[in-house]
């Protein structure tokens, strides 16, 4: 069965400080990957996806950057904190087969910015 | 581009009686699947149940069920005997069946459900 393992699970972080959030996608190879980002009590936001090791595509720009340095690894991260960054980040996988697929979710990682 | 509405914020309702969500979308492709999600208080979304959109039978999951109402671009969600548990928001979500599929869903604003004994 297939396992997604987010980290961390909760950063306290200042402005304009560097953020990096990972997740990793056991028991399947070459899935498709994403990052989700939802505001408190908002929508889910896709920001980035990447369907093969080294390239990412931004969907949404929020000054946040994105890699898969590994087929099953998926790295969000920012040199300089903003205010606007706080929320819920979730990275999800599927399958990477073709268009009718489920995304399955990460646990998330809660983003406080101060 | 696509888009989901979801115009009902919260749902109120007792346990073990029907709750029934709506949702609607908009997309210009002839092929696309329709999703919902259901996010617990501890903030992990669970993927629930989809419909594809050349498939004209309901889908049913469990104690889930779905309303496809293709002429209206209408895709509610139907849980019977519902329970305590089934607290949550519940999102809608679309990808369409395009090359680009790889991009992943668009989600709706999200529904509250409260269950009450």
């Amino acid at each position: 069965a297939q396992t997604i393992h987010q980290w961390p699970v909760a950063e306290i972080k200042a402005v304009g400080s560097p953020l990096s959030l990972g997740c990793t996608i056991k028991g399947k190879s070459s899935p498709n990957l994403y990052w989700y980002w939802q505001a408190t009590g908002g929508t889910l936001q896709q920001l980035f996806y990447s369907i093969t090791v080294g390239q990412v595509e931004s969907v949404v720009q929020l000054n946040l950057s994105a890699s898969r340095p590994k087929d099953d690894q998926f790295i969000l991260s920012t040199e300089k904190l903003l205010l606007s960054h706080s929320g819920f980040y979730l990275c999800a996988w599927s399958p990477g087969l073709g268009s009718a697929e489920t995304l399955y979710f990460g646990s998330g990682t809660r983003l406080t910015v101060l | 581009a696509q888009k989901v509405t979801q115009t009902q914020t919260s749902i109120s309702v007792v346990e073990k009686t029907t709750v029934t969500m709506d949702c609607v979308y908009e997309t210009r492709d002839s092929s696309y699947f329709l999703f919902w999600y259901k996010q617990t208080a501890s903030g992990e979304i669970v993927f629930l149940i989809r419909q594809d959109s050349y498939k004209k039978e309901n889908a049913t999951v469990g104690h889930y069920s779905l309303n496809f109402q293709k002429p209206k671009s209408s895709i509610g969600l139907i849980i019977t005997a519902t329970q305590i548990e089934d607290s949550a928001v519940y999102f809608c979500a679309m990808r369409e069946g395009r090359d680009n599929y790889a991009q992943g869903l668009t989600f709706g604003l999200g529904t509250r459900v409260s269950v009450f004994p």
